[in-house]
């Protein structure tokens, strides 16, 4: 079983909708969680961090934390296309030091 | 600004021919990691160091070495690179305080091998 798990879509989503993106973990000991956006060539960078249950607001962005299902999720308001990217979901396990494990990621397209 | 340097952006080296890639970062952070990415995967730890402090990752090929000479500064070395190595090699880092979970990586340097 995958540590971190996605989809790999793509998901389309058409501009102006409501992009939902999933993440499932399997350490049920893992306190911190964190989504990236990459764009094609480019490196991952941080859009949300979120360490307790429920919900987290970031301007379009909101990242949803359930402990007990373990899973993530990403939702992105009002989409554009410039939100077209891989969306990278990244949890910090339970057992010493501060290791990342990445899903391999979510592609979104976001069509006008 | 702060930031998370590397260098080169884009290194091309031969078979078997050693490389050097650099990061460097501004953010005070007293960790750094390094890790591979290959196109459509996730990206892959190879090592990090907690301060002075190397930690490398069991599967890490020996082929892969790393110096922090001061916080500021790593580098990675690849003795002996072959095709399979081809990647984007990415530098992140992590520091002390609320944020200290959170990783910030650097532009990346795309390796290609001939």
């Amino acid at each position: 079983q995958k540590e971190v798990e996605q989809n790999s879509g793509p998901l389309s989503v058409p501009e102006g909708a409501i992009a939902s993106l999933n993440c499932t973990y399997s350490d049920r000991g893992s306190q911190s969680f964190f989504w990236y956006r990459q764009y094609s060539g480019k490196s991952p960078e941080l859009i949300m961090s979120i360490y307790s249950n429920g919900d987290k607001e970031d301007g379009r962005f909101t990242a949803q934390l359930n402990k007990a299902s373990q899973y993530v999720s990403l939702l992105i308001r009002d989409s554009q296309p410039s939100d077209s990217a891989t969306y990278l979901c990244a949890v910090i396990t339970s057992g010493g030091y501060n290791k990342l494990i990445f899903g391999a990621g979510t592609r979104l397209a976001v069509h006008p | 600004d702060a930031m998370v340097i590397q260098n080169p952006r884009y290194q091309v080296t031969q078979f078997g021919k050693p490389v050097t890639l650099s990061c460097s970062q501004t953010l005070n952070h007293n960790v750094m990691y390094w890790y591979q990415q290959k196109s459509s995967q996730a990206p892959k730890l190879l090592f990090h160091y907690y301060d002075k402090d190397f930690n490398n990752e069991a599967d890490t090929p020996d082929n892969f070495q790393s110096r922090r000479p001061n916080t500021s500064f790593c580098f990675l070395d690849i003795r002996s690179p072959g095709l399979g190595d081809a990647a984007m090699y990415l530098c992140a880092t992590s520091g002390p305080g609320q944020e200290t979970y959170e990783q910030y990586f650097g532009p990346g340097t795309r390796l290609t091998v001939t």
